[in-house]
């Protein structure tokens, strides 16, 4: 079956420190893989996608992730975090079963520590 | 591009009364529109996807007669909770997708619904 497991419920850093959030996927063809964020009581905000080619992808506010198929994961990393990246971290996969769906993964949720 | 937006951001609604969401993609033509509902501190779960022109699919456990949706067009789905009951209080998102076969999601800002 398909699925997306995001390992960490909550991740505490200290700002300037390095980040890295885990997401681990099970799925039966190249995937689609996406990083949401998602401040309090707001939607989600795409961080970057994954669709093909090039296995780092860079997205906005300094992140970026890196795609390993041997691992089944799509981990998301920052050199160095900023307050402002506290928040609620998503990864998802998509499509599924022929379809637009994505499977979304539990959340992270990171606190950065002043 | 593909701004998606959701109407009311907000509401609050007594029980037994049925209250309606628009979500509207801006600036692109969305053929699907997904409905979502996030309970405090949890993931998306789907609830329905809609087709325009087509009657939505629901997901397992979703009571289609409770939460109707409707996409009339290319640009507009809405979502209509039906009498409602305190434990329809949640938050919903809706996204788009567009035909151009990327697969790709946009998600709206989400609507608060409290029912009292």
């Amino acid at each position: 079956a398909q699925s997306v497991t995001q390992p960490d419920i909550h991740i505490t850093v200290s700002e300037g420190a390095s980040l890295e959030l885990r997401c681990n996927y099970s799925y039966g063809a190249t995937p689609y893989l996406f990083w949401y964020v998602q401040s309090p009581g707001q939607g989600l905000q795409l961080l970057l996608k994954y669709f093909s080619g090039d296995t780092l992808v860079q997205g906005i506010k300094g992140f970026e992730a890196e795609f390993k198929r041997s691992q089944s994961s799509f981990n998301l990393r920052k050199p160095s975090v900023h307050w402002s990246d506290a928040a609620e971290y998503f990864c998802a996969v998509g499509p599924t079963s022929g379809t637009y769906k994505y499977i979304f993964g539990t959340g992270t949720r990171l606190k950065v520590l002043a | 591009g593909a701004v998606v937006s959701q109407h009311p951001s907000r509401v609050i609604c007594k029980s037994g009364t049925s209250v309606k969401i628009e979500c509207r993609s801006l600036d692109f033509q969305a053929t699907t529109m997904f409905w979502y509902r996030q309970f405090p501190k949890k993931s998306l779960m789907l609830m329905a996807t809609s087709n325009e022109g087509s009657k939505a699919t629901y997901e397992q456990g979703v009571e289609k007669d409770k939460f109707l949706i409707n996409h009339a067009s290319l640009t507009l789905s809405t979502l209509t909770v039906t009498s409602a009951h305190p434990e329809d209080s949640s938050f919903y998102i809706c996204s788009a997708g567009t035909s151009g076969g990327n697969y790709e999601q946009y998600f709206g800002p989400g609507t608060r619904l409290t029912v009292t």
